[in-house]
């Protein structure tokens, strides 16, 4: 079974420090994501991204954050000057043919 | 603001039962449903997805969706204690795979031996 793949599983990280997450989605899936889970709370949309550029972003998606697929496989999200308010699970995911997101596994960033 | 509105939990049933879980959407417009099980400290897993009014059966579980209502729902027959975990209804504007999905809080299912 393809799989979505998060590096790194938890990230710990000063105020203000930028960060990078990085996701794999599964090679012929056209359609990517970031969605983020605060502890106890809904999953929440960040962004989407289609043909190399952003389709769509959420309010959450302000100029602090960005998305690139640098190299066709990997696809990152980065936040440039963390918050408290940051930290959550960042999850990435696609889409096939099949319908649905398959999710990777996820990036617990904890911001101090 | 579309929202997504899901039966509050927690939901405990015993195992072989029937659960069943709820699911309201405000946005008339809205197309596909999903439903997905996240285990705790996990990402969600998609468990099924429908498009159209009516029932559609995978295994043991079933969908059910009603437009006309904005409810979709999911009913896990033979429940396991495996089945244990907080089921997400999420549901996207698009009537294509692609789109954002807009998700409820979710419904934490207990399923005891």
């Amino acid at each position: 079974e393809p799989e979505v793949t998060q590096t790194p599983s938890h990230q710990v990280t000063q105020m203000g420090q930028e960060v990078i997450l990085r996701c794999v989605p599964i090679s012929n899936h056209l359609y990517f994501y970031w969605y983020r889970q605060i502890l106890g709370q809904k999953v929440e949309f960040l962004v989407s991204f289609y043909n190399n550029e952003i389709s769509e972003k959420s309010e959450i998606f302000d100029d602090q954050f960005s998305v690139e697929r640098p190299d066709g496989s990997n696809f990152t999200l980065k936040i440039r000057s963390t918050k408290l308010e940051d930290s959550a699970m960042y999850f990435c995911a696609s889409v096939g043919d099949r319908g649905g997101y398959t999710f990777g596994s996820g990036t617990r960033l904890t911001v101090v | 603001q579309k929202e997504v509105e899901q039966n509050s939990g927690p939901l405990s049933v015993p195992e072989g039962a029937i659960a069943s879980l709820n699911c309201t959407y405000s946005d008339r417009g809205s197309q596909s449903f999903f439903w997905y099980r996240q285990y705790s400290g996990k990402s969600p897993e998609l468990i099924m997805f429908i498009y159209s009014n009516g029932d559609k059966e995978d295994g043991r579980f079933t969908a059910q969706l009603n437009k006309a209502s904005q409810y979709v729902s999911l009913l896990i027959r033979d429940s396991q204690p495996s089945d244990s975990a907080t089921y997400l209804c999420a549901v996207n504007f698009h009537d294509t795979n692609a789109g954002k999905s807009t998700f409820g809080d979710g419904t934490t299912l207990t399923v005891k031996p």
